[in-house]
């Protein structure tokens, strides 16, 4: 089956950690997204990549960071310089990075002890 | 910056009635794109319809249908004979169709659907 995964579904982490959400796709899309909603809101833009060893911040870059070393794969680092990490976070991809539709994974979230 | 306003936080609608959400977007660009993203309990997004903005008929999909009125910049969504499935939260989303600032969507806040047996 083709889509999106990511992984843990479910994350906690500790005051002052690093922690790393998986995002992979078997589309052959070019273009990936990560988008942050916390309650009640609509998402926001992270980080994004247009190409493999290529990406951009977004709106709420600071505090995460990204690689993206595989076309498949596009992990978010969310680091302890995150002030308020607890939310809902979200991976998309499109097939090229100027194409209009994204399609979405189904999620983690990220809870702070 | 585009914006996007849904103005309607909650929306319930009698099981096979028809029910339509509201979203109205500001932006100064005349090219592209209009989503309607549907986001189940299970909290993955799902694509409902989209729009190309440079199209003047309505997008269609089963029993999803938009309203798109370019001129007063509003994107609404229809839902047919509603069905208990169809309830979720439901997101409005902009992109557009020029290289800067086409990476990312903006989304409104959302309207919350409730299907009444």
């Amino acid at each position: 089956d083709g889509g999106i995964t990511q992984s843990p579904k479910y994350l906690f982490r500790k005051e002052g950690q690093n922690v790393t959400l998986s995002c992979e796709q078997n589309l052959n899309h070019d273009a990936m997204y990560w988008y942050r909603q916390d309650p009640g809101q609509g998402l926001r833009l992270i980080y994004y990549s247009q190409i493999v060893n290529d990406f951009q911040k977004g709106d709420i870059a600071e505090g995460y960071s990204v690689s993206r070393e595989k076309k498949e794969s596009f992990p978010l680092t969310v680091t302890s310089a995150q002030k308020n990490p607890t939310a809902f976070y979200l991976c998309a991809s499109s097939l090229g990075p100027y194409t209009d539709t994204q399609y979405f994974g189904p999620g983690t979230r990220l809870t702070v002890l | 910056a585009q914006t996007v306003t849904q103005s309607q936080p909650e929306m319930s609608v009698q099981e096979a009635e028809t029910v339509t959400l509201s979203c109205t977007y500001d932006t100064s660009e005349s090219d592209y794109y209009l989503f309607w993203y549907k986001q189940p309990p299970s909290r993955q997004m799902i694509l409902v319809i989209r729009q190309e903005a440079y199209k003047q008929q309505n997008a269609t999909e089963n029993r999803f249908s938009v309203n798109f009125q370019k001129a007063a910049k509003s994107f609404s969504l229809k839902i047919s004979d509603s069905q208990l499935g169809d309830a979720a939260m439901y997101f409005c989303a902009y992109r557009s169709a020029f290289h800067q600032g086409a990476q990312k969507l903006v989304f409104g806040q959302g309207t919350r659907l409730t299907i009444n047996p």
